[in-house]
């Protein structure tokens, strides 16, 4: 019974590293969220994605940041040159095809990221 | 007008008790309004959602009151257990937008 994967759990980075996150949605969830959330603070939703689109990334660094989701394979959070601010834990969210209508969420466990 | 204010930030009830979060938004264009909740190392799990046609929706403990001509909507979580310590966010989203806007989180600890 598979939920939202992601890995890693913990990923440590120097300042000016790269940093990759990854998500595995659930099984039949072609849309993919990513959201930040800082300690003691909700979750900023970050991007939308679904397979091979991005749909929403209003709430993406202009800078820095990106995501992908391919035809095949999880989808991508790259952080290039992370700096001390990015530590955070980053968490993946799918839902099933909407159409028009919300669906809920499932979230994976999420990925810390500390930047040394 | 994308936010949802949620108070209070912090909570604590006793055993047995009633637990009340409050959730207040802007954009009237929200029609979808989810409860999370999250545990310390995981990530947040649906709890409860509600949709604007409707005033209150129960699920075993855990009810969602709806008020639409103020905006606001709120968690209540009758007799309240150890186990129900946790976060709760409140969130919005509209029909087609799929973004999904969070409040800043509750902590409630449920004291035995």
């Amino acid at each position: 019974n598979a939920g939202v994967m992601q890995n890693p759990r913990h990923l440590v980075r120097r300042r000016g590293q790269e940093a990759r996150l990854r998500c595995s949605p659930m099984k039949g969830h072609s849309h993919v969220y990513w959201y930040r959330q800082l300690p003691e603070e909700g979750l900023k939703f970050m991007v939308y994605l679904q397979k091979e689109n991005i749909i929403d990334e209003s709430g993406m660094p202009k800078e820095r940041f990106s995501a992908e989701f391919p035809k095949e394979g999880p989808s991508i959070l790259r952080i290039q040159q992370v700096v001390r601010g990015d530590s955070a834990a980053y968490f993946c969210a799918s839902s099933p095809l909407s159409g028009n209508s919300n669906q809920p969420q499932h979230f994976g466990d999420g990925t810390r990221l500390s930047i040394l | 007008q994308q936010q949802v204010k949620q108070s209070p930030q912090s909570l604590i009830v006793q055993k047995g008790g009633i637990s009340i979060i409050n959730c207040a938004y802007e954009n009237t264009a929200f029609d979808y309004f989810p409860w999370y909740q999250q545990f310390p190392g995981k990530g947040p799990a649906l709890l409860i959602a509600i949709r604007p046609d409707v005033s209150e929706k129960k699920e075993g403990r855990f009810t969602i009151s709806f008020n639409k001509s103020a905006k606001q909507f709120s968690l209540h979580i009758m007799d309240s257990q150890p186990g129900d310590s946790a976060t709760y966010f409140c969130a919005a989203s509209k029909a087609g937008g799929f973004k999904t806007i969070f409040g800043a989180g509750t902590r409630l600890f449920v004291k035995a």
